[in-house]
């Protein structure tokens, strides 16, 4: 069946260090991907999206990358923050149906 | 620009008795989201409005969960009778559409978590 999933289910990296959270999918057919952010207590926050029509997009301090050979999608924070620590979730989304697919999270852990 | 409201934030109920959250969008988006959002777990769609009809309740539970946004603008979802593995946080979101497929952010709310014992 379809999915939408993260290779690790917790990542702890140091802060000012860079941050990479991964996720795959698995339906061709998903044309649409965004990267979620959620802290404690809070919804979903919107951090960056990337169509399938490109490899890469580029934000403030936050890159997606998209491999469509492999359906693999990464999420690269730089220069890692405190308030960075939260749950960081993949969602996909295919034309005409705007409901959206989500993975399971990647928690990221800042240390000081 | 004020964000999705959702109440109460917290509830926690015995099984088999009823619960009702509601939730009011960012003015002037058409399209209504409610996800379930299980510990641990992503969220998953229940419903999809747009505007005061549905467009996807593929996954809701229709014997014991309903929804409603009768004016378009506000939403309830209902759940009766609440079972134990009901226990999860219930997401609005809202998003404005862009034309025929096309993607749209999703504002989300700050969710109610139900607990049912």
């Amino acid at each position: 069946g379809e999915s939408v999933g993260l290779h690790l289910p917790t990542l702890s990296v140091q802060e000012g260090d860079n941050s990479i959270i991964n996720c795959a999918y698995s339906n061709s057919a998903s044309d649409y991907f965004i990267w979620y952010k959620q802290e404690s207590g809070k919804g979903p926050q919107f951090i960056i999206d990337i169509r399938s029509n490109m490899d890469k997009r580029q934000g403030q301090r936050v890159t997606v990358l998209l491999n469509k050979t492999v359906k693999h999608l990464s999420l690269q924070i730089a220069a890692t923050q405190p308030g960075d620590s939260a749950v960081y979730f993949c969602a996909e989304n295919r034309t005409g149906r705007r409901a959206l697919t989500f993975g399971s999270g990647t928690r990221l852990q800042v240390q000081p | 620009e004020a964000g999705v409201a959702q109440s109460p934030r917290y509830k926690i109920i015995e099984k088999r008795q009823s619960v009702a959250f509601w939730c009011n969008p960012i003015s002037g988006h058409a399209t209504l989201y409610w996800y379930q959002q299980i510990l641990g777990q992503g969220p998953k769609l229940l419903i999809q409005f747009q505007n005061n009809g549905v467009v996807d309740d593929s996954q809701l539970p229709k014997d014991r969960f309903s929804a409603e946004r009768l004016k378009g603008v506000d939403s309830t979802l209902k759940i009766q009778p609440a079972k134990l593995e009901d226990s999860a946080v219930y997401l609005c979101a809202s998003s404005s559409p862009q034309g025929t497929g096309g993607s749209v952010e999703q504002y989300f709310g700050p969710g109610t978590r139900l607990t049912v014992t």
